[in-house]
């Protein structure tokens, strides 16, 4: 079954520090989104990417953050000065558009001290 | 004003009981309807995908959307220890961009 795959699992940052969050998409998907959930709350969408562009975003989705598809395989989100209240699983997805819905990556846990 | 409203339990249910588990939302524009089942500290894995009002079935799943009263539902049927799980659901206007996403109901499946 094919699977969204998500780098590192688990990545502590200092305060301050820019971190890249890193995902494979599957591969004949045309849709990308971060979502995130701090612990103990909801999923929130962050960024939707297609066509090699930012499709929609939140508010949460500020100057700190972006994204990017560097190489036709992988699907990045960085944040450059990271906040503690950045903290959260970080979850990458990919979909068609269609019925089939959207996968989700297992996530990368971002915590920041 | 809060887009989808769900109970997050904990429920907990005797194995082979029927669960059910429910949403509100508030915005109309939502066509594109979903169920995700999320084991701790993992992502969501899709179970059931419907578009507009009505049924669908899909082995002991059955999800239901009534538009009318902005309410949908998933029934698990003979539940399992192994659907112990956080349930979420998830919601969209245009099935291309922002899904909306309930908090989860925690559901325990007592062997």
């Amino acid at each position: 079954e094919p699977e969204v795959t998500q780098t590192p699992s688990h990545q502590v940052t200092q305060m301050g520090q820019e971190v890249i969050l890193r995902c494979v998409p599957i591969s004949n998907h045309l849709y990308f989104y971060w979502y995130r959930q701090i612990l103990g709350q909801k999923v929130e969408f962050l960024v939707s990417f297609y066509n090699n562009e930012i499709s929609e975003k939140s508010e949460i989705f500020d100057d700190q953050f972006s994204v990017e598809r560097p190489d036709g395989s992988n699907f990045t989100l960085k944040i450059r000065s990271t906040k503690l209240e950045d903290s959260a699983m970080y979850f990458c997805a990919s979909g068609q558009g269609s019925v089939y819905g959207y996968t989700f990556g297992s996530g990368t846990r971002l915590t920041v001290v | 004003q809060k887009e989808v409203e769900q109970d997050p339990g904990p429920l907990s249910v005797p194995e082979g009981a029927i669960v059910s588990l429910n949403c509100t939302y508030s915005n109309s524009a939502f066509q594109y309807f979903m169920w995700y089942r999320q084991y701790s500290r993992k992502g969501p894995e899709l179970l059931m995908y419907t578009y507009s009002s009505g049924n669908k079935e899909d082995g002991r799943f059955t999800a239901q959307v009534d538009k009318s009263s902005k309410y949908i539902s998933l029934f698990i049927r003979d539940s399992q220890p192994s659907d112990s799980a956080t349930y979420l659901c998830a919601m969209s206007a245009d099935n291309f961009n922002k899904f909306y996403f309930g908090s989860g109901t925690k559901l325990n499946v007592k062997p």
